[in-house]
């Protein structure tokens, strides 16, 4: 079954600490997202990469970096510069035909111990 | 913000009634979709209607787009408590905006 597969589905940060979000497609899909959503709201775009190499800043790309060295993989890394880290994550990924839906993970949620 | 808007943002019905969600959004459009979120899960997408068309169903699920307006409406009939989750609208326009999202609980 092709799909999007997120890891770990709970994460948990020190004070000062980075964190690495896993995000894994098998979709054939060029273009992948990052998105944080905090309780009873919306989705805030952090990256998004439309092509291997290549990445955008989205709304809230502060405090994150993430790379894109193959096309099945996006990981996102929550740095100790974002100082309200505490949210859902989700990655999504779409084709770049036009017209076309976006297929989500379930999710990480990541919290400060 | 170009985030779209919601309304209403909370919705309680009872199994067997029909539910309604509202959209309106700010820039010119692509495509508008619609999507579910159960609690702590992923979206999972519902239905897309494209910038061109006025309406479009699925089952139980009915959209209907007025450019003009800049908006849009999402219709589910015959509820069933399965159906309770959050409903987002997510237009796209270069990138994907997301609306705040319609909570809908459905009693049985």
């Amino acid at each position: 079954d092709g799909g999007i597969t997120q890891s770990p589905k709970y994460l948990f940060r020190k004070e000062g600490q980075n964190v690495t979000l896993s995000c894994e497609q098998n979709l054939n899909h060029d273009a992948m997202y990052w998105y944080r959503q905090d309780p009873g709201q919306g989705l805030r775009l952090i990256y998004y990469s439309q092509i291997v190499n290549d990445f955008q800043k989205g709304d809230i790309a502060e405090g994150y970096s993430v790379s894109r060295e193959k096309k099945e993989s996006f990981p996102l890394t929550v740095t100790s510069a974002q100082k309200n880290p505490t949210a859902f994550y989700l990655c999504a990924s779409t084709g770049w035909e036009g017209n076309q839906p976006q297929h989500f993970g379930d999710g990480t949620r990541l919290s400060i111990l | 913000s170009q985030q779209g808007e919601e309304d209403p943002q909370a919705l309680s019905i009872q199994e067997g009634e029909n539910a309604t969600m509202n959209c309106s959004y700010k820039t010119s459009i692509n495509n508008l979709q619609w999507y579910r979120q159960n609690s702590g899960r992923g979206l999972v997408h519902l239905i897309l209607i494209r910038s061109n068309e006025r309406e479009k169903h699925s089952g139980r699920l009915r959209v209907t787009l007025d450019t003009s307006k800049k908006s849009s409406s999402l219709l589910i009939t015959a509820s069933r408590a399965a159906d309770t989750a959050s409903y987002f609208c997510v237009y796209n326009f270069n990138k994907f905006y997301f609306g705040s999202g319609t909570k809908l609980n459905v009693k049985p």
